[in-house]
């Protein structure tokens, strides 16, 4: 089956940038959405279908895609967007439709 | 407001069955596809079963395959998880989501919401 790879840990000072990758065979040709998950509550989407936001994530989430590497991108980052951040694809061919990242936690310093 | 609430997780032995239940509110449930996605404490999200808006189109993931079933009751607004022959590795968080519908109003293969899970703890 599909494997997403990413980091197991991102750390960035406040008012940075943090960069965070998924990487796949040829990831550039799926759709990919990204999830922010905090301690001790639910996934959030953040980002979907590479780029876009759903409504009321803030313009600093951006993501893009290409090649065999996905990035979603936090600008001028805050304490708050500690957290532990998934991509996601999706097969829909497969027997294994979803595909869930191995997950990066972002630390805020 | 959307709404997705989990019910229905214990702790159980292993080779016990379960049903979770996930009531849904705030949307057209039988407008969309839902999905169970579990995650063992403190590690990473695990997606575990789909089930089409009527039900008729089920897929699930091989460490599950045969031993869970998803169904959904339509006129309840409600999402079950039918867990048999339970392993210590099935201890973990478990999510209802709903997937999104793109522009065209068809599956998305995104998960635009999540209920706040319920655990099942599977130790002897």
């Amino acid at each position: 089956s599909y494997v997403l790879t990413q980091p197991p840990s991102v750390s960035v000072a406040p008012r940075q940038t943090a960069r965070i990758t998924c990487g796949g065979n040829n990831i550039g040709s799926k759709g990919v959405h990204w999830y922010q998950q905090k301690p001790g509550q639910a996934p959030v989407l953040v980002v979907y279908d590479d780029s876009d936001r759903p409504s009321g994530i803030p313009e600093r989430f951006s993501g893009s895609n290409s090649g065999n590497t996905a990035t979603l991108t936090i600008s001028r980052v805050e304490a708050g967007d500690e957290a532990d951040y998934y991509c996601q694809v999706w097969e829909s061919s497969s027997d294994h439709p979803y595909v869930f990242g191995t997950g990066t936690k972002v630390t805020v310093l | 407001e959307v709404q997705l609430v989990e019910s229905g997780g214990v702790v159980l032995q292993p080779g016990g069955s379960l049903r979770l239940s996930c009531a849904a509110s705030g949307f057209t449930f039988d407008d969309y596809a839902m999905h169970w996605v579990r995650q063992t404490p403190g590690k990473g999200l695990e997606w575990v079963s789909l089930i089409s808006w009527d039900g008729g189109t089920t897929y699930y993931a091989d460490s599950v395959k045969g031993r869970f079933t998803i169904s959904r009751d339509n006129t309840k607004n409600s999402l079950y998880l039918q867990m048999s022959s339970l392993r210590a590795e099935d201890t973990a968080f478990y999510y209802c989501a709903r997937e999104g519908l793109t522009e065209y109003s068809t599956s998305s293969g995104r998960f635009d919401y999540w209920g706040q899970g319920t655990l099942v703890t599977v130790s002897s």
